[in-house]
């Protein structure tokens, strides 16, 4: 089964610009969820989409922004691009099996704001 | 808030030595706990999980982590290390109400030397 993508894998833009990143979540898997990685501020939880639906999130200005499909692939959104914004963008999807939902992460789209 | 804790953020051992990744999280209520491991280049994957039964969990490549519930932890163990186990390792928890939200340690950068 092939695994979690995400489209670019690598980004330029510089401030102010927006970016839209995509996800395709693993086949059958219903729940996407988005990270910010970086250096500094490590692994931070962006937001959760499940059945279209936004099911939680984390603690981002509203710049950033999502939405899923109904075939459950994601699209997150950064408006009015920061520096501060660099970062390794990772979706994850999963799957509730058992009453355990178990996350499987992509890739990531390698975000650069110059 | 709920947060993680890994201690050790750098850890260099040789090949054939024993591991053990110190892991601890704050939320007092039932959790669900994670290890990913993210090799050079790669995504992040899932080394094991726990989320009820036998506090002693086993994953993939020889790795199993313990859960203790009285001091809110769940270190990584394995008894023998090799070269290509150089990573960087992260503790991730989950809770109920918190959907499925994952909180991440700050990670822990392992390099075996051969």
């Amino acid at each position: 089964k092939a695994g979690v993508t995400q489209t670019p894998r690598y980004l330029i833009k510089t401030r102010g610009q927006q970016v839209t990143l995509s996800c395709s979540p693993i086949s059958g898997h219903r729940s996407v969820s988005w990270y910010q990685q970086t250096p500094g501020q490590g692994l931070q939880f962006l937001f959760e989409y499940f059945s279209e639906t936004q099911r939680n999130k984390g603690n981002f200005p509203g710049r950033f922004s999502g939405r899923q499909f109904s075939n459950s692939r994601s699209e997150m959104n950064v408006s009015t691009l920061e520096l501060g914004d660099s970062a390794l963008y990772l979706c994850a999807s999963s799957l509730v099996i058992a009453g355990e939902e178990t996350q499987y992460f992509g890739p990531g789209t390698r975000l650069l704001v110059l | 808030a709920q947060s993680v804790s890994q201690h050790n953020h750098h850890v260099i051992l040789s090949e054939a030595a024993s591991l053990e990744l110190g892991c601890n999280y704050s939320y007092g209520g039932t959790v669900n706990l994670f290890w990913y491991v993210q090799y050079p280049g790669q995504h992040l994957q899932l080394l094991l999980k726990y989320f009820s039964g036998d506090p002693l969990v086993k994953g993939i490549k020889g790795f199993e982590a313990e859960f203790i519930k009285s001091k809110f932890s769940f270190n990584l163990r394995k008894p023998s290390v090799q070269w290509s186990d150089t990573a960087e390792y992260f503790c991730a928890v989950s809770h109920i109400g918190a959907g499925n939200m994952l909180t991440f340690g700050g990670g822990t950068r392992l390099m075996v030397k051969p």
